[in-house]
């Protein structure tokens, strides 16, 4: 099974300022036969469901902001807030469709 | 607009089975492609996933509880029922139910509507 890993486990931001979450997969989800990372990401805010923000780890979903943005290829993926906004305060989750689905831990984004 | 609604017991005792429901609008079942995961999230843990089946009744389950669990629908109720058996404490936590749609065929794929989750307390 792919185990996925988060970094950092939470994180405080300044408004305005760049937020930075980093997702490792223990195995590569690249699949060559369509050159497309089988990685998604979401958002989820206290007290509600996750929220699908990115997916093919670059593609954003209906209606995302486009200060997220998610990069990456493999095994190393990164998704990216460019100037962080209260209500952006969540805990972002990456996951990994290439196989059996698997989640990781999860990264906790406040504001400092 | 796609929507999915869990429900089910708030409390079930250990050793007892649970039953859940994902109630469904929006899309078909019997639509090829369309796919409806089983999520869940311990209290203040991260996701977990626990099963798929799609809409030519292929079943996928999660390694770790595929003993236990046993995911149906009911394409003429919209509906999509997950038992899981043998309920222990451990497995207090919010249940989600989410749509895929992956249109190359039976396969994994990201989950672009989810449910708001039911809660479920496994204590004697």
């Amino acid at each position: 099974d792919i185990v996925m890993t988060q970094s950092p486990d939470s994180l405080a931001v300044s408004l305005g300022e760049r937020a930075t979450i980093n997702c490792k997969s223990s195995q590569s989800v690249l699949y060559s036969s369509n050159n497309k990372n089988y990685l998604a990401w979401y958002q989820q805010k206290p007290g509600q469901p996750p929220k699908l923000l990115i997916y093919w780890a670059s593609t954003r979903a209906s209606g995302v902001p486009d200060r997220f943005s998610g990069s990456g290829s493999g095994t190393d993926f990164t998704l990216i807030i460019s100037s962080l906004q209260a209500e952006d305060v969540a805990v972002y989750y990456c996951h990994q469709y290439y196989s059996t689905p698997a989640f990781g831990q999860g990264t906790k984004v406040e504001i400092k | 607009q796609i929507t999915l609604k869990e429900s089910g017991p708030t409390l079930v005792k250990p050793t007892q089975t649970l039953t859940l429901t994902c109630t469904f609008s929006g899309f078909s079942l019997s639509t090829s492609g369309v796919g409806v995961h089983w999520i869940r999230q311990p209290p203040g843990k991260a996701l977990e996933w626990l099963a798929l089946i799609y809409w030519n009744d292929d079943k996928r389950y999660s390694p770790s509880l595929k003993s236990r669990l046993t995911i149906t629908k009911d394409t003429s109720k919209n509906q999509v029922v997950l038992t899981m058996t043998n309920m222990d404490p451990v497995d207090t936590a919010t249940y989600y139910c989410a749509h895929q749609y992956q249109p190359a065929g039976p396969y994994y794929y990201y989950m672009d509507v989810w449910g708001k989750g039911t809660t479920v307390t496994v204590s004697s």
